[in-house]
This record gives structure tokens, sequence and C-alpha cells, in this order.
């Protein structure tokens, strides 16, 4: 069976434009969530979403945005880009039950010149 | 500040002895623990949980243990080998079990020498 899957890998843009990071599920997850991991430390929490509605979010600014699709599949957004938001972004699925671990895709490395 | 803490940057370890990774956490919500394993380019994998309501957790060459009072946790990998060499994170979820959101150490990087 097919992991998380997120696409692109790799992504460079320049401060104040605007990028969009794609991920699909394992299939039967409902449950996405996305994670920011900078060189040196923990991935980070950004977004929840369970059956397409926003379970919880972390400490980012309204830059960040995102959305889950009728498919599970979900897209996190980042407006006006900032040199500090070059990370990896881990998205992650889970099927929606209690004590169900998390399962993570491999990431897209977004560099911002 | 940090509610989950890995203190240890590196570790580094023989081959077939044990390994023995630590981690503390500081918010009393967290109810359930979780290990991952990350290798270079590729994103965490799951190796092994503990809930809150119990002491000890084990998976083949992998166990976890909790100590509430002490609010620690340590995963002990045994026998040790070199595919082991890895980037280990302790996480931590509150209620709502795991598929809350997780709050991460920064990782202590694992090398299994042969």
């Amino acid at each position: 069976d097919a992991g998380v899957t997120q696409s692109p890998t790799h992504l460079i843009k320049t401060r104040g434009q605007q990028v969009t990071l794609r991920c699909s599920p394992i299939s039967g997850h409902k449950s996405v969530s996305w994670y920011q991991q900078v060189l040196g430390q923990g991935p980070q929490f950004i977004f929840q979403y369970y059956e397409k509605e926003e379970r919880g979010r972390g400490n980012f600014p309204d830059r960040f945005s995102a959305r889950q699709f009728p498919n599970y599949s979900s897209e996190l957004n980042v407006n006006a880009l900032l040199l500090g938001d070059s990370a990896l972004y881990l998205c992650a699925s889970s099927p929606g039950q209690s004590n169900q671990p998390q399962h993570f895709g491999d990431g897209t490395r977004l560099s911002i010149l | 500040d940090q509610q989950v803490k890995q203190n240890s940057p590196s570790l580094s370890v023989q081959e077939g002895r044990i390994s023995i990774l630590n981690c503390d956490y500081t918010n009393s919500m967290f109810d359930y623990f979780l290990w991952y394993k990350k290798y270079p380019a590729e994103g965490p994998t799951f190796l092994i949980s503990i809930s809150s309501i119990k002491d000890k957790n084990e998976d083949g060459r992998f166990t976890v243990f909790l100590n509430k009072s002490a609010k620690h946790l340590s995963l002990h990998i045994v026998p040790s080998q070199p595919g082991d060499s890895a980037v280990y994170f302790c996480a931590a979820s509150g209620s709502g079990g795991s598929n809350y959101k997780l709050t991460f150490g920064k990782g202590t990087l694992l090398t299994v020498n042969p």
C-alpha cells in the first residue's frame, strides 16, 4: 500500500512569493496534519484537518493556511514568503481514531532566496 | 518554552549493545507518547508508543519506559544494529490520543558502530 505522498519534493522560491504544497494520505486515513521542521529542531505542528474540518492550529501566522478535500488529500498554502520559512514541510496522516499513530511523508524541502 | 526535551544531541554505541535514548517533558496534560526514527531525506517513521496508563511497552528489540512522576521516558534498543543509526524523536500528545497535535523534541542522533 502507498504511504503518505507529498509533492513537490523540493521547491525554491523568493521572498514575497506564495507557495502551495500537496499531500495525499494513506488510503482510508481521514486525518491530515502539517508540520514544519527547521534544521536542528523537531517538527513543529502547523495544522490538523479531520473530515475536511480544521481540528487544530499551531502557533503560526495567518500567512499559513490549509484545506482538506473530499478525497482527504490536503494543501498547505504559505503567502508572502519570508527567509525564515525555509524548512522541511511534513505531512502526516492517521485514521482519525484515538491512539492511532500518525504516519509521515518524506516532506517538501522549501528554500527561500 | 520546550515542552518535550531530548537533552542528548547524539549517542554512539557498539553493535550488539543496548542503546538508551532519553526524553523529558514538562506538560502534565500529555497522555500519549511516541518515538519516531528519521533517516536523512526521509520522513519520520513511527517506532513505538505508550499511553500514560502504562509504564512499559515492548515491540521486538524496542522497549519504551514511562515514569510519570519524573515526567521522563526512555527508549531501549537491544541489541543495537548498524541499521538503527538515525535521528530519534520523542513526541507527546494531549487529550485525544495520538491524533491530536504532536509536540516533538529536538531529536537524538544515534550512531551504531559495527
